[in-house]
């Protein structure tokens, strides 16, 4: 255990549904991050919160909603995704934003999407 | 833009080899290099991390090597077990982490 959860950890939802992904993180730590992950293509960084402030978004679709209401918990709201967007979408936090000499970064478990 | 690589991309070896996985980066100006294990439909977990300033580090029967010059690295595994099997992900830190496509290794009994 990483000490990162994210529920759910499968979702199955058709292109006009609206969904919600949830990770916690119990570590104190301040970033916390989403990526996702496609067979064979490396991890895509979508967005980084720091202090419960985005500061980065990877030119994501807006379809995908971040939010971040405090340092423990993120979500990714879901809305009209397409059959493309099916893949593993993982969380991860940091005890601090940027990374440097030592910092690393926790992940969870993810969350397996099926896009029909 | 930097890259991260990594070869070979699968590789199958029998119970008590020896192997080496590989990392290449295209830009040296990183913060640290890392590796990851990643078993099948689950998330990530650090192996080892290797700061700029270093050479290697070692957990176990795990050695990572990092040549900042070349831009490479390799992992190394010794006397390999079947709960070795995952697959291996390499990222290098810039102001964020940046992955290789992973190897995916899978040690037969």
């Amino acid at each position: 255990e990483t000490g990162v959860t994210q529920t759910p950890r499968h979702l199955v939802m058709g292109m006009t549904n609206k969904k919600s992904l949830k990770c916690e993180q119990h570590l104190g730590h301040n970033a916390m991050y989403w990526y996702k992950q496609s067979a064979k293509k490396p991890l895509e960084l979508m967005f980084v919160y720091s202090l419960e402030e985005r500061v980065e978004n990877n030119s994501v679709p807006s379809r995908f909603s971040p939010e971040c209401p405090n340092s423990s918990h993120l979500f990714l709201h879901l809305h009209t995704l397409q059959p493309e967007d099916s893949a593993l979408y993982l969380c991860a936090s940091s005890p601090k934003m940027g990374q440097r000499e030592t910092d690393t970064q926790y992940f969870g478990p993810g969350t397996r999407l099926t896009v029909l | 833009k930097q890259e991260v690589t990594q070869i070979p991309a699968a590789l199958s070896v029998p119970e008590g080899e020896n192997l080496v996985l590989n990392c290449s980066f295209t830009d040296s100006a990183i913060y640290n290099l890392q590796w990851f294990r990643q078993d099948p439909g689950k998330g990530l977990t650090s192996l080892l991390l290797i700061q700029s300033s270093q050479r290697e580090q070692t957990s176990g029967r795990l050695n990572a090597s990092l040549d900042k010059s070349s831009g490479r690295s390799t992992l190394y595994i010794a006397a390999s077990q079947p709960g070795d099997s995952a697959t291996y992900l390499c990222a290098v830190s810039t102001d964020k982490l940046i992955f290789g496509t992973g190897t995916r290794l899978q040690v037969f009994p």
